[in-house]
């Protein structure tokens, strides 16, 4: 069962980069999975961020796809999210997930609270 | 973008109550829709994958049914761990898109 685990900063000044990786433990970054990013506003819904295959193949939310960048480090076994000029509507909770085919998230990580302010 | 529109927003019910959830997508997305469970402070769970097959290990009073631009997530028999919020994504194209998600509450 891959297990998949966010970390990064928990708190980012406005117009800087947010930066998190997602860990992935219990199977191969290798694997025929989309490697993805979802996010939550406090109190809100969620919203799809991107995702990226072990290739390097990229999809990007048009809404964010100017900010933001995912990739792989398949040495390592894991895949990062940049998010660049931030304000305070990027504080959210950012969550990693495994995508199987058609775009299923059939795993995720925990969540990690990413708050920006001065 | 593909908007999806789900009703109620949110829903009173008791332990026991059957309870159904509707997603609305704004073009037709044949089958590909997706439903997921997110309790507070948690990540989402899936529930549902292609409209209405089951994920392994989800209950079997959770079903799912639709194609097309009108789906429906049903709980036949509500019980005490099924208080969450419900959201459904279409993964037809990109970019994915959820609903606004459905607060089911004890009444």
């Amino acid at each position: 069962q891959m297990q998949l685990q966010e970390s990064g900063p928990g708190l980012v000044k406005p117009s800087g980069t947010l930066s998190l990786t997602c860990g992935v433990s219990g199977g191969s970054i290798s694997s025929s999975n989309w490697w993805s990013w979802v996010r939550q506003p406090p109190g809100k819904g969620l919203e799809w961020i991107g995702e990226i295959y072990h290739s390097g193949t990229t999809h990007y939310n048009p809404s964010l796809k100017s900010r933001v960048t995912i990739s792989v480090d398949k040495s390592n076994n894991y895949f990062s999210l940049k998010v660049s000029s931030v304000t305070a509507a990027d504080t959210a909770v950012y969550y990693c997930a495994r995508g199987e085919i058609f775009g299923v998230l059939k795993g995720w990580g925990q969540g990690t609270l990413v708050t920006v302010s001065s | 973008d593909i908007q999806m529109t789900q009703s109620p927003s949110s829903l009173s019910a008791s332990v026991g109550d059957k309870v159904t959830i509707t997603c609305r997508a704004s073009q037709s997305i044949n089958s590909y829709l997706n439903w997921y469970q997110q309790k507070p402070g948690k990540a989402p769970k899936l529930l549902i994958y292609a409209a209405s097959s089951l994920q392994s290990g989800v209950p079997s009073r959770f079903s799912g049914s639709g194609s097309g631009t009108d789906f429906t997530l049903t709980i036949s028999s509500l019980q005490p761990d099924d208080f969450a919020t419900y959201y459904c994504q279409q993964s037809y194209n990109m970019p994915r898109t959820f609903g606004q998600g459905t607060k089911v509450e004890i009444k």
